[in-house]
């Protein structure tokens, strides 16, 4: 069965530094997410992506971070200068229909640690 | 903020027997539900939804029961099997909205053998 795939599983960061997570969705699919969940709390919208734009994005999304699709397959969230609460679990998921029909397949994640 | 409420953070349920996992929401905007189910250090995996027209959507060995009057969801696992252990999120969306899908904070299903 087709996945997404996120890479690295787990990345260390120094506070101020810019990190880049990675993420190759489904082929065929056109709709492409990102969502995070940090440590006990519920898991949360950060941006979708349609058409090779932002299509959504939550208030957790501000200047620091930004999405890019740089070729036919990846998908990445940069965060320009990690703060320590960046701190998370962060999936990217990817749908055929958008959230209107709601069915998002997720990747395994991308455990995120800012020291 | 917490438009998706899962009161109960863990359940605990003898195998083969039914598992009644719960969701209350405040959003009347919400027209679209779903279930997710999470294994550690995997994401999280499509269950089954409902839009807000019906009152019941069933799959298998899981239906989902929508009670709009009461922002209430319940998500029924008939019978339960020792994989069905995992954490279940419940989440819903609104069609006007854009703030992706909102996810309650996830009950930790046990099927006890």
């Amino acid at each position: 069965e087709p996945e997404v795939t996120q890479t690295p599983s787990h990345q260390v960061t120094q506070m101020g530094q810019e990190v880049i997570l990675r993420c190759v969705p489904i082929s065929n699919h056109l709709y492409f997410y990102w969502y995070r969940q940090i440590l006990g709390q519920k898991v949360e919208f950060l941006v979708s992506f349609y058409n090779n734009e932002i299509s959504e994005k939550s208030e957790i999304f501000d200047d620091q971070f930004s999405v890019e699709r740089p070729d036919g397959s990846n998908f990445t969230l940069k965060i320009r200068s990690t703060k320590l609460e960046d701190s998370a679990m962060y999936f990217c998921a990817s749908s055929e229909n958008g959230h209107n029909l709601g069915k998002l397949f997720f990747g395994s994640g991308t455990q995120l640690s800012v020291l | 903020d917490q438009q998706v409420k899962q009161n109960s953070p863990s359940l605990s349920v003898q195998e083969g027997r039914i598992s009644i996992l719960n969701c209350d929401y405040t959003n009347s905007m919400f027209d679209y539900f779903l279930w997710y189910k999470k294994y550690p250090a995997e994401g999280p995996t499509f269950l089954i939804s409902i839009s807000s027209i019906k009152d019941k959507n069933e799959d298998g060995r899981f239906t989902v029961f929508l009670n709009k009057s009461a922002k209430h969801l319940s998500l029924h696992i008939v019978p339960s099997q020792p994989g069905d252990s995992a954490v279940y999120f419940c989440a819903a969306r609104s069609g006007g909205g854009a703030d992706g899908l909102t996810f309650g904070k996830g009950t930790h299903l046990i099927i006890q053998p």
